[in-house]
């Protein structure tokens, strides 16, 4: 089974609206990231957190970690209709050389 | 500066046959990754590469193979194609405990 495991799997809000996307983990981790995928392409990255780190911003995005409940979020500010895509939370599993695990994605619609 | 290079980008093969996917970066990682992603699946590592010479499976390796050629290329071989390896694959790369740069996708057909 995957690593992460993503809530809700599907999310439609309008624009302007914030949208909050959560993943969970199993194992230790060295850190965790944030992808994006527009349909059927490839993914980019967005963020990623240390195991040591508890929040961090990157424009629009904030992204906090809970290593006590192996849990991590991701929070869209202010969306947009462009933000309508699949996103991806990955864990980069310790001792396990770089080991990059995704979970199964949240997609998420904004409407104009 | 390319990145991450897959090829091909779309494959039609026949069950039975065989078929190497190709990989390429030009970024220096020692991490190489390949993934397969289904509809509503996410994506699920078949195998990686820490660093040139070494391989280990991932969540979903049976029925592939790979080869870590040198520190750029790190193929996937498909010996038999079945119908449930019909699928997009992607490779990636990083520095190791670092962000993952993508491919843009080879999307395979089992017929």
């Amino acid at each position: 089974s995957q690593q992460g495991e993503e809530d809700p799997q599907a999310l439609s809000i309008q624009e302007g609206e914030n949208a909050t996307m959560n993943c969970s983990y199993k194992t230790s981790i060295n850190n965790l990231q944030w992808y994006r995928q527009n349909s059927g392409r490839g993914l980019v990255h967005l963020i990623l957190i240390r195991s040591n780190e508890r929040e961090k911003h990157s424009g629009r995005l904030r992204v906090t970690l809970d290593t006590s409940k192996k849990s991590s979020s991701l929070l869209i500010t202010a969306s947009r209709a462009a933000d309508t895509a699949s996103y991806f939370c990955a864990t980069d599993e310790s001792n396990q050389g770089g080991k990059l695990i995704f979970g199964q994605g949240t997609e998420l619609s904004v409407k104009p | 500066n390319a990145g991450v290079t897959q090829t091909p980008k779309f494959q039609v093969l026949k069950t039975g046959q065989s078929m190497t996917l190709q990989c390429a970066q030009d970024m220096n990682h020692n991490s190489m990754y390949w993934y397969r992603q289904d509809p509503g699946m996410g994506l699920r590592l078949i195998y990686y590469s820490a660093s040139e010479g070494t391989t280990d499976k991932g969540e979903v390796p049976n029925g592939y193979n790979v080869s870590r050629l040198n520190k750029r290329e790190f193929s996937l071989r498909l010996e038999s194609a079945a119908p449930s390896q019909t699928s997009v694959y992607f490779c990636a790369s990083s520095a190791g405990q670092g962000r993952a740069f993508f491919g843009q996708g080879t999307r395979l057909t089992v017929v």
